[in-house]
């Protein structure tokens, strides 16, 4: 089964623009976390933030987590091409493995 | 540390044969999960392994599939027999503990049965 569920299902972006992507789950969570997904490649960890924390940052990525809605959202701040992958989130059910939504594919055009 | 290794990288087979996935996680990582990906269902949890032993086989799609951990620095994903539907990438990844603990993901199997 799917926990989180990400939208939109794609988003393309020039170069320099902002990238926001959402992610809705369905139970509560102890954190929620961000993996990118270069083509051909495994996920990468990007971010966690757990379920008493409203904000987080790194980088370019700013992280937040509103768990009266069950959302969280990830923003990619000054795009560059390289940030063109599949993002994903992926929460954990009480203690369990994570579940991971199917993905934001996002497109940056230089 | 390599991270995480899968072989083989790619396996093209015919249907009915049997397939045997590889990964050896991150040397420490006590928690190891086996995914399958595809775009049509897209990342889904097979098995997972803490200390060895596997916790949730819950998502094994039929009795074809059987996954092992012998020891610490190596498991195994075996298909008998393949399918066209098995066809999808298979990815292994390795934690420090199962739950909410970062996980360390392989490069993956394309995995086509013909």
């Amino acid at each position: 089964s799917q926990q989180g569920e990400e939208d939109p299902q794609a988003l393309s972006i020039q170069e320099g623009e902002n990238a926001t992507m959402n992610c809705s789950y369905k139970t509560s969570i102890n954190n929620l976390q961000w993996y990118r997904q270069n083509s051909g490649r495994g996920l990468v960890h990007l971010i966690l933030i757990r379920s008493n924390e409203r904000e987080k940052h790194s980088g370019r990525l700013r992280v937040t987590l509103d768990t009266s809605k069950k959302s969280s959202s990830l923003l990619i701040t000054a795009s560059r091409a390289a940030d063109t992958a599949s993002y994903f989130c992926a929460t954990d059910e009480a203690g369990t493995a994570l579940i991971f939504g199917k993905g934001t594919t996002l497109s940056v055009s230089s | 540390d390599a991270g995480v290794i899968q072989s083989p990288r790619h396996e093209v087979t015919e249907m009915g044969q049997e397939v045997t996935l590889r990964c050896k996680p991150i040397s420490g990582h006590n928690s190891l999960f086996w995914y399958r990906q595809t775009m049509m269902r897209g990342l889904e949890l097979l098995i997972y392994f803490n200390n060895n032993v596997p916790i949730d086989d819950s998502g094994m799609p039929e009795d074809r599939f059987s996954a092992k951990m012998p020891n610490a620095s190596f498991s195994t994903l075996k298909i008998q027999p393949s399918e066209p539907r098995d066809s999808a990438v298979y990815f292994c990844a390795s934690s420090l503990a199962s739950g909410s603990w970062e996980q360390f993901f392989g490069p993956g199997t394309r995995l086509t049965v013909l």
